[in-house]
């Protein structure tokens, strides 16, 4: 089944520590895009890439980094820089630029203990 | 309609009724617009889109409305169902970007 999977469902980070959110998708898609979404609100853009190798920072990309080292895989890390990261965080890839359906993941829920 | 703060607005219909979501959109350059629904926990699902060279567009059971003039977006869903409960986001872009920019959000509910 073609797709985009993201791992884990629930992560728990203590303060201080970096984690990574895994995103893969299996439907050569060029974009790739990860938001937040904080209860009660909307999605709010973090990072995006159009193309291996490169990335761009969206609205909220303070305490976060990302890779795009092969078309398929667009990891998210989020670092200790990041005040606030309890959240639940979205993957998504189009087939192209944003003038086309985006495709989500079913989410990472990142809880910091 | 469009929230202010971290609640959002709901529109709580029977089962069967129809239901009508509402969003509006601030820039006129916006050419492409697309409605997702978000059950709890889950990832949005595409219900249906629309290019800002139409003004109406028809799917199962939904229909997505644009009056550009207003820069205003709406999703019908025709004989609401129970399992149609949800939040609703619309989003929207235009040319030059690369990016959806979402808003915030109506909750459905569907009592049977």
């Amino acid at each position: 089944d073609g797709g985009i999977t993201q791992s884990p469902k629930y992560l728990f980070r203590k303060e201080g520590q970096n984690v990574t959110l895994s995103c893969e998708q299996n439907l050569n898609h060029d974009a790739m895009y990860w938001y937040r979404q904080d209860p009660g609100q909307g999605l709010r853009l973090i990072y995006y890439s159009q193309i291996v190798n490169d990335f761009q920072k969206g609205d909220i990309a303070e305490g976060y980094s990302v890779s795009r080292e092969k078309k398929e895989s667009f990891p998210l890390t989020v670092t200790s820089a990041q005040k606030n990261p309890t959240a639940f965080y979205l993957c998504a890839s189009s087939l192209h630029q944003a003038d086309t359906e985006a495709f989500f993941g079913q989410g990472t829920r990142l809880t910091v203990v | 309609g469009e929230s202010v703060g971290l609640h959002l607005p709901t529109l709580s219909v029977q089962e069967g009724d129809n239901s009508i979501i509402n969003c509006a959109y601030s820039n006129s350059a916006s050419d492409y617009f697309i409605w997702y629904k978000q059950e709890s926990g889950k990832g949005p699902q595409f219900i249906i889109d629309i290019r800002s060279n139409m003004d109406k567009r028809q799917g199962q059971r939904v229909t997505v409305l644009l009056n550009k003039t207003v820069k205003h977006l709406s999703l019908q869903i025709a004989a609401t169902q129970p399992g149609d409960s949800a939040v609703y986001f619309c989003a929207e872009t235009r040319p030059g970007y690369s990016t959806l920019t979402f808003g915030k959000g109506t909750m459905l509910l569907v009592s049977p």
